[in-house]
């Protein structure tokens, strides 16, 4: 089946370590994004790549680093500089610029203890 | 910029009863799409219904349909004879058209409690 598969569902951190989260895709989309949920703030974008080799900035992309080497994948790694970690992540994917339907993850809770 | 307002943040409804949920935004762009997400208790995102602000008929999917509002900037999103699995966050979506990047403005979301 196509989908998108962010792995690990949960992941717990201590502090002043990075973690990478990792999302893959089979769906063959070339856009893919990284949103991060908080309580009471909707989703925030952290990062997007609209093409292998290449990624963006989003809102929030302080803390973060991401990487785009292969069509399928986009990890995301949490750096220390992040301060406030704590937060539901999620993956998206789309096929592009000229379509618009966003395709998500079933996303990972990070949790620095 | 553009940004999203949902003004509910929790919202009830009875079984088989009708609900709208509110959405409002603000932008200085002609060509946009919106969007209606649900995020159930598994938190998978689910896209619901799709709006492209160029058409003027309202998008429906089944039970869902929306009442888009142009000038007014408003997008609400009716639920009619509501079941106990449309229990979720629903979130109200901006997309800027032929933007660089299909990327997503999202509201704070509504928590909807379906009552059996």
């Amino acid at each position: 089946d196509g989908g998108i598969t962010q792995s690990p569902k949960y992941l717990f951190r201590k502090e002043g370590q990075n973690v990478t989260l990792s999302c893959e895709q089979n769906l063959n989309h070339d856009a893919m994004y990284w949103y991060r949920q908080d309580p009471g703030q909707g989703l925030r974008l952290i990062y997007y790549s609209q093409i292998v080799n290449d990624f963006q900035k989003g809102d929030i992309a302080e803390g973060y680093s991401v990487s785009r080497e292969k069509k399928e994948s986009f990890p995301l790694t949490v750096t220390s500089a992040q301060k406030n970690p704590t937060a539901f992540y999620l993956c998206a994917s789309s096929l592009g610029r000229l379509n618009t339907e966003a395709f998500f993850g079933q996303g990972t809770r990070l949790t620095v203890v | 910029a553009q940004t999203v307002t949902q003004s509910q943040p929790e919202m009830s409804v009875q079984e088989a009863e009708t609900v709208t949920l509110s959405c409002t935004y603000d932008t200085s762009e002609n060509n946009y799409y919106l969007f209606w997400y649900k995020q159930p208790p598994s938190r998978q995102m689910i896209l619901v219904i799709r709006q492209e602000a160029y058409k003027q008929q309202n998008a429906t999917e089944n039970r869902f349909s929306v009442n888009f509002q142009k000038a007014a900037k408003s997008f609400s999103l009716k639920i009619s004879d509501s079941q106990l699995g449309d229990t979720a966050m629903y979130f109200c979506a901006f997309m800027k058209h032929g933007g660089a990047t299909n990327k997503l403005i999202f509201g704070t979301g509504t928590l909807l409690a379906v009552q059996p």
